[in-house]
């Protein structure tokens, strides 16, 4: 299994430019998550997807679009970047069962630099 | 949601048992008390977590106080790998936010050899 996988790793972007973060999950797990985190700080949720076909907002919702593609996939959009937006984005998954029922499983992350 | 308090950093030396501690003074009778490490430039990682018992698993310990307001993440021989920002986390289980967690700043844990 090769868990949660991000793509891309590293991204640098020009203030008003368009991207999106792509986000799998090989583990067959329900919830999917999308994070940033800034330098010195913890992770902050953006949005979740509690299930196929269903994304609510998390803590920092602005300036983000989401898509739960199906039940591997989550991507994150985003339509207009400012330098703001520079941090690194964790994507996450959790299962409905057993160990996952208990445990979010972390991608690699991407690092946005947005200039 | 409720919140926890940790100490910015501490330091351990290498094959010494380490003991994080964590309050959360206004935990609810349904928030599960998470941790999570975060190792450089990695994404997080689950640790361990509990309810109101102490919980044991082959990275760490976790013991809980009888008042559930505090706990400590015990290491019990630390190595270098096991440098990181350890987070603890309340875990709603009993509300509409389907439990997510809410990450602080977190202790960073410095191993000397």
């Amino acid at each position: 299994n090769a868990g949660v996988t991000q793509t891309p790793k590293f991204q640098v972007l020009k203030t008003g430019q368009s991207m999106t973060l792509q986000c799998a999950q090989d583990m067959n797990h329900n919830s999917m998550y999308w994070y940033r985190q800034d330098p010195g700080m913890g992770l902050r949720l953006i949005y979740y997807s509690a299930s196929e076909g269903t994304t609510d907002k998390g803590e920092v919702p602005n300036g983000y679009n989401v898509s739960r593609l199906n039940k591997r996939e989550f991507s994150l959009r985003l339509e207009s970047a400012a330098p703001s937006q520079t941090s690194v984005y964790f994507c996450a998954s959790r299962g409905m069962s057993g160990r996952a029922l208990n445990e979010q499983f972390f991608g690699p992350g991407t690092r946005l630099t947005v200039l | 949601d409720a919140k926890t308090t940790q100490p910015n950093s501490m330091e351990s030396n290498e094959e010494e048992p380490v003991h994080l501690p964590c309050n959360h003074s206004t935990i609810s009778g349904t928030d599960y008390i998470h941790w999570y490490r975060q190792l450089p430039s990695q994404g997080p990682e689950y640790v361990i977590h509990g309810l109101t018992s102490n919980v044991n698993n082959r990275m760490a310990s976790l013991a809980i106080a009888e008042d559930r307001k505090s706990s400590t993440l015990i290491l019990h021989r630390a190595t270098l790998r096991d440098a990181a920002v350890y987070y603890c986390i309340l875990r709603d289980v009993g509300g509409g936010s389907q439990g997510n967690l809410i990450f602080g700043k977190g202790t960073k844990l410095s191993v000397k050899p």
